[in-house]
């Protein structure tokens, strides 16, 4: 039962570097989002999306982008990394309102 | 707007005492209402769930929540707490609008002590 599996687990970036979180579920779920989470702050909402092809912004967008070409895969974007992006990111599927959460990538940026 | 408030950032208490953490929302719709855990350098468990039906919720690990909707409140309660139960206790909320996103509360630490 995989569920849903987040990599890498761990990454180091420079700032200004881009990179691809990647996202994948085998639940079948058509709800899926990312989150970030900071100390004090708990998990804010990045983006979502409620299906293939289609993505919204939650509430912390800024200098992420996604796409949904699956049902099963769900990849965050960074395009030019920032130091504030430092942070742990977590994957998550929805079926009735139930999340499945990702075990998070851990990402710093230098 | 659509927000969730989580009142205390810790919670310190002695083993075996009651805990009760506070969860506040703020919608002007329906809304399905979630607690979840976290232990240390650990992904989130979800401890309980309300989508309809008895506002008395009981979860795993002994826990148990009760939504009121006039009071727009959703604690988490438990009788007797143990060491074990020191973690991050997060409430979410997901508005039943079109995008049905989860939001969550900044969580409160949950601290047992001896």
């Amino acid at each position: 039962n995989a569920g849903v599996t987040q990599t890498p687990k761990f990454q180091v970036l420079k700032t200004g570097q881009s990179m691809t979180l990647q996202c994948a579920q085998d639940m079948n779920h058509e709800y899926m989002s990312w989150y970030r989470q900071d100390p004090g702050m708990g998990l804010r909402l990045i983006h979502y999306s409620v299906g293939a092809g289609i993505t919204d912004q939650g509430e912390v967008p800024n200098g992420y982008n996604v796409s949904r070409s699956t049902t099963e895969d769900f990849p965050l974007r960074l395009l030019s990394a920032a130091p504030s992006q430092t942070s742990v990111y977590f994957c998550a599927s929805s079926y009735k309102g139930t999340q499945h959460f990702g075990d998070g990538t851990r990402l710093s940026i230098l | 707007a659509q927000s969730v408030t989580q009142l205390d950032s810790q919670v310190p208490v002695f083993e075996e005492a009651p805990v009760e953490l506070r969860c506040n929302y703020s919608s002007s719709v329906s809304v399905y209402l979630f607690w979840y855990v976290q232990y240390p350098n650990q992904g989130l468990q979800l401890l309980l769930k309300y989508l309809s039906g008895s506002t008395l919720v009981k979860g795993i690990n002994g826990f148990e929540a009760e939504f009121n909707k006039s009071q727009t409140s959703f604690h988490l309660r438990k009788p007797s707490v143990h060491i074990s139960d020191t973690a991050e206790y997060f409430c979410a909320v997901s508005f039943m609008d079109s995008s049905y996103k989860l939001i969550f509360g900044s969580g409160t630490r949950l601290l047992v002590r001896p």
